[in-house]
């Protein structure tokens, strides 16, 4: 059974860091894209950063860019998402997801955790 | 980046009527469009990728149509347990982007 479990999450002052984890099981974890989403209380889903199966490609949103790293270790089946100069609007459940790639190269993320709560605020 | 916008942002409906949810992106996408299910404090479900195909274990009420610009997600009989938030997403771009959500209620 896939599985992802985040963790890391909490309350942090702003212009605090923070370094979220998540670990995956139940399937071959390094053969699978992942992307960190965003759900901001009461509001829609934001997507915040991918990074490739190897890790040799990543790409972030505007918004997180220049404060925000992700990052895996395929040795440990985790995925990282560093983030620093916490802002107020960066408060949000940080959900991990896996990319699903489909016979025509259509990703879509098929598997979710339960995400973690971050909270920006003084 | 690609502005994702669903029609509309709520909706009454009752147990086994047929509904449709419609999105609209920006630009072409092609078919490069996905819809998810969330329920209130929990992750989102992949329900349908590349605009019609059914993801694995979704039942067969749920439809999805459209290329390009347009697309739609039909619910063909609403069961009680579909009343939730349903959001389209874009994989065109390498900036994901979802539309904002169109929340589904009982009336």
């Amino acid at each position: 059974e896939v599985q992802l479990v985040e963790s890391g999450g909490g309350l942090v002052q702003p212009g605090g860091s923070l370094r979220l984890s998540c670990a995956a099981s139940g399937f071959t974890f390094s053969s699978y894209e992942m992307n960190w989403v965003r759900q901001a209380p009461g509001k829609g889903l934001e997507w915040v950063s991918y990074i490739s199966s190897s890790g040799s490609t990543i790409y972030y949103a505007d918004s997180v860019k220049g404060r925000f790293t992700i990052s895996r270790d395929n040795a440990k089946n985790s995925l990282y998402l560093q983030m620093n100069s916490l802002r107020a609007e960066d408060t949000a459940v940080y959900y991990c997801a896996r990319a699903f790639l489909d016979t025509a190269m259509v990703r879509s993320l098929d598997y979710w955790g339960q995400g973690t709560l971050v909270t920006v605020s003084s | 980046d690609i502005q994702m916008t669903q029609s509309p942002s709520s909706l009454s409906a009752s147990v086994g009527d047929r509904v449709t949810i419609t999105c609209r992106a920006s630009q072409s996408i092609s078919s490069y469009l996905n819809w998810y299910q969330q329920k209130p404090g929990k992750a989102p479900k992949l329900l349908i990728y590349a605009a019609s195909s059914l993801q694995s274990g979704v039942p067969s009420r749920f439809s999805g149509s459209g290329s390009g610009t347009d697309f739609t997600l039909t619910i063909s009989s609403l069961q009680p347990e579909d009343f939730a938030t349903y959001y389209c997403q874009q994989s065109y771009s390498t900036s994901i982007t979802f539309g904002q959500g169109t929340r589904l209620e009982i009336k």
